[in-house]
C-alpha cells in the first residue's frame, strides 16, 4: 500500500534562519507532488506541484523553493524565513490526472520566531 | 486559475440535523470536486468526490450536489454526530486541486 511520510511534525525556527521540509511517498511511481499551506483563516494554500522529477511548478511567488530530486522525495526550502512562513504545511501526493484523489501527509507545523 | 469560495466558515448544529456546506468555482474547465474532512492536527482525508458528468453522489448520511451550469456544489451531512465536528475543505480541480477555505462545523450532543 502507498504511504506519505512527512517530517518534521513540528518545527520552530528563528527569522532569517534556513528551512527544509522534506517529504515521501512509498508504494508507487511517478506521483504527482504537492506543497499546501494551511494559515489560520486561508484554508489549503496551494504553493508548488510536481508533476514529475525536477519539474516544479510555482503557484504563489514568496520566499519558498520546492525541489524534486528523486521521483517519490519533494522538498520545500526557504533561505531565510520570515514571520508570515508560519503555518501548517502539508504534503500530499496523487496519480496519473490531477483530477484524482489526493492523499495528505500528516503536516507540519512551522512557527518562525 | 481556478478559484473556490466556500460557504459559511463555521456552522454549529444539533446532533442530529443536517448540516450543508456550499462552494463555488470559477473555471468551467474543472471537471473534479472533492470533500475533505481534517481533524485537529492531521492532514485531510477525502470523504466523497462527484465529478463533472454526474450531478449527485451519496455515501451513506453523505451526499454532495454538483450544478455546472451554476459552477457550485454542496456537500450535505444528515443525521449529524459529534464525530462529525471537523474542518471541512471542498476543492476544484485546475492545474492542481485548488481548495476552498475551509468550514469549522460543530456537532453538539
Amino acid at each position: 500500500s502507498q504511504t506519505i511520510h512527512q517530517w518534521p511534525a513540528t518545527l520552530v525556527q528563528p527569522v532569517g534562519s534556513p528551512l527544509s521540509l522534506e517529504c515521501t511517498v512509498e508504494g508507487t511511481s511517478n506521483p504527482n507532488l504537492y506543497w499546501y499551506r494551511q494559515a489560520a483563516g486561508r484554508g489549503l494554500q496551494l504553493l508548488f506541484y510536481s508533476v514529475g522529477i525536477g519539474q516544479i511548478s510555482s503557484e504563489v511567488p514568496q520566499n519558498l523553493s520546492a525541489s524534486r530530486p528523486q521521483d517519490r522525495q519533494f522538498i520545500l526550502s526557504s533561505k531565510k524565513l520570515l514571520l508570515s512562513d508560519s503555518g501548517f504545511y502539508l504534503c500530499a501526493w496523487n496519480l496519473g490526472q490531477i483530477n484524482t484523489e489526493a492523499f495528505f501527509g500528516q503536516g507540519t507545523r512551522l512557527t518562525v520566531v | 486559475g481556478e478559484n473556490v469560495e466556500q460557504h459559511p466558515s463555521t456552522l454549529s448544529v444539533q446532533e442530529g440535523d443536517s448540516a450543508v456546506i456550499k462552494c463555488t468555482y470559477s473555471d468551467s474547465a474543472s471537471n473534479y470536486f472533492p470533500w475533505y474532512k481534517q481533524e485537529l492536527g492531521k492532514g485531510p482525508q477525502l470523504i466523497i468526490d462527484i465529478r463533472s458528468n454526474v450531478g449527485e453522489k451519496k455515501d451513506q448520511r453523505i451526499a454532495v450536489t454538483l450544478n455546472k451550469t451554476a459552477k457550485h456544489f454542496s456537500l450535505h451531512i444528515t443525521e449529524t454526530q459529534p464525530e462529525d465536528s471537523a474542518v471541512y475543505f471542498c476543492a476544484a480541480s485546475g492545474t492542481a486541486l485548488i481548495f476552498g477555505k475551509g468550514t469549522t462545523l460543530s456537532v453538539s450532543s
